[in-house]
């Protein structure tokens, strides 16, 4: 068990289509992220969570819906997406925000296409 | 603006040792990060350095020189399962991670 799950792996959708990516971490961590990785880019910050709140919202589309219920679970709400929304979405946690060297456990990803 | 500069892609014949660049200019240091991501996966801790001065943790040796804006990570005995991306993180002032773009490494028999 890797410790951060994402469902689903993969995921295609069409641009008007709602659909949501979970994430679940068994680590106890206080903190979660939102992550986009396109090829050969550095990875994107989308959104950051602490203790449930949101903390950063990097100029993230509103068709990008974040949502963190409790502490262990973390999700994004997709909405009118558009084919440049296309990429691997990494969901991540850390034992706390703003603490040096506390690294960041990622999960697998969600691939996303967009027709 | 800040920037993390890594190269794109790197070639290396198993058994030998590679060495991947890392140069940065951010605002503020904290730390700075190595992460190894295979293909479909998520990325994995490597290193963490915050003083100057070479890290060792087996195989993998972790470098940084803040006064230059520079770090390496260090691959000695290179297995075909090394095969991978390499991600180098520095940690600004805000206490947020900035992503360099990632070298990508083929390891050939």
């Amino acid at each position: 068990e890797t410790g951060v799950t994402q469902t689903p792996r993969h995921l295609v959708m069409g641009m008007t289509n709602k659909k949501s990516l979970k994430c679940e971490q068994h680590l106890g961590h206080n903190a979660m992220y939102w992550y986009k990785q396109s090829a050969k880019k550095p990875l994107e910050l989308m959104f950051v969570y602490s203790l449930e709140e949101r903390v950063e919202n990097n100029s993230v589309p509103s068709r990008f819906s974040p949502e963190c219920p409790n502490s262990s679970h973390l999700f994004l709400h997709l909405h009118t997406l558009q084919p440049e929304d296309s990429a691997l979405y990494l969901c991540a946690s850390s034992q706390d925000l703003g603490h040096s060297n506390q690294p960041q456990h990622f999960g697998d990803g969600t691939r996303l296409s967009i027709l | 603006g800040q920037n993390i500069d890594q190269p794109t892609e790197m070639t290396a014949t198993e058994g030998a040792i590679v060495q991947i660049n890392c140069t940065y200019q951010t605002s503020g240091f904290n730390g700075l990060f190595w992460y190894q991501q295979h293909a479909g996966e998520a990325p994995t801790f490597l290193s963490y350095n915050v003083l100057d001065g070479l890290e060792e943790k087996g195989r993998f040796s972790s470098f940084l020189s803040r006064s230059k804006g520079y770090s390496y990570l260090l691959l000695k005995e290179l297995q075909m399962k090394d095969s991978a991306s390499y991600l180098c993180a520095v940690l600004d002032s805000n206490y947020q991670l900035i992503w360099g773009a990632g070298t990508k490494l083929i390891i050939k028999p």
